[in-house]
C-alpha cells in the first residue's frame, strides 16, 4: 500500500489548546496538502506546502514538512469546537496522484 | 463551494448487479479521482483521470472500472457488485498545474451491498 499514517488515530483536547497531528508518508513527493473532514461531508482543503519548504502558517495553521524523515506536522493552535473533524494528510508526486492517510479524528471539548 | 456534484447521493444495490456511479464537474478541471472510504481505511484512491479518455488505476482497482468520455463526467462502475464494496465514495478533482493542485471533493455517495 502507498498509503501514509497519521498519527495519533484520536486526539481529544481542550478548547483553547493545541492539537498537533503528524503524518508520514511513503515516496519521494511534489506536495503534501492536509485536508479537514466534517463528519457526513466530504474533504476540505487547508493547507499545501511543496517539497522545497519547511514551514508554512495560514491562520490558526501551522504545518511543517521534513523530507528526509518523510514526515509532516499539522499544529492547530487555540483550538475551538468548531475544528473537532477528521484531518487527513495526502502526498502528492510526479504522478499528480493524491494518496492519503487514514486520518486523525480530533475532538475539542468546549 | 467548486462545482462537484455526485449522483446518486445514497444507493442500495444487490451482491452480483452492476453499478455505475456518476461525478459531475463544471470547473473544466483537468484531473478527476475516485475513492473510497472506510473505517480504519481512510481515503483509498480507485481510478484517476488525467484528461478525456486517460485514466490509470489506483490501489484498490480491482472490481472497479471508469470511464470520462467528456472533460465534466467521470464515470465509476462496480462491474458485479459484492458487500465488500459496500463503501462511501468520494470524487474529486484538481486543475493539476504546478501552483493549484489542491483537490476539491463532491459530497460523497454511500453504497450499500446486500
Amino acid at each position: 500500500s502507498q498509503q501514509g499514517e497519521e498519527d495519533p488515530q484520536a486526539l481529544s483536547i481542550q478548547e483553547g489548546e493545541n492539537a498537533t497531528m503528524n503524518c508520514s508518508y511513503k515516496t519521494s513527493i511534489n506536495n503534501l496538502q492536509w485536508y479537514r473532514q466534517n463528519s457526513g461531508r466530504g474533504l476540505v482543503h487547508l493547507i499545501l506546502i511543496r517539497s522545497n519548504e519547511r514551514e508554512k502558517h495560514s491562520g490558526r495553521l501551522r504545518v511543517t514538512l521534513d523530507t528526509s524523515k518523510k514526515s509532516s506536522s499539522l499544529l492547530i493552535t487555540a483550538s475551538r469546537a468548531a475544528d473537532t473533524a477528521s484531518y487527513f494528510c495526502a502526498s502528492q508526486g510526479g504522478s499528480e496522484k493524491l494518496v492519503f492517510g487514514k486520518g486523525t479524528k480530533l475532538t475539542v471539548n468546549p | 463551494d467548486a462545482g462537484i456534484t455526485q449522483s446518486p447521493r445514497h444507493k442500495v444495490t444487490e451482491t452480483g448487479t452492476p453499478v455505475t456511479l456518476r461525478c459531475h464537474q463544471t470547473e473544466n478541471h483537468r484531473y478527476m479521482y475516485w475513492y473510497r472510504q472506510d473505517p480504519g481505511h481512510g481515503l483509498r484512491l480507485i481510478h484517476y483521470s488525467y484528461g478525456v479518455k486517460d485514466t490509470d488505476k489506483g490501489e484498490v482497482s480491482d472490481g472497479y472500472s471508469v470511464s470520462r468520455s467528456k472533460t465534466e463526467d467521470f464515470l465509476l462502475t462496480l462491474e458485479s457488485a459484492t458487500s465488500s464494496q459496500t463503501s462511501v465514495y468520494f470524487c474529486a478533482i484538481s486543475e493539476g498545474t504546478a501552483l493549484n493542485t489542491e483537490a476539491f471533493f463532491g459530497q460523497g455517495t454511500r453504497l450499500t451491498v446486500v
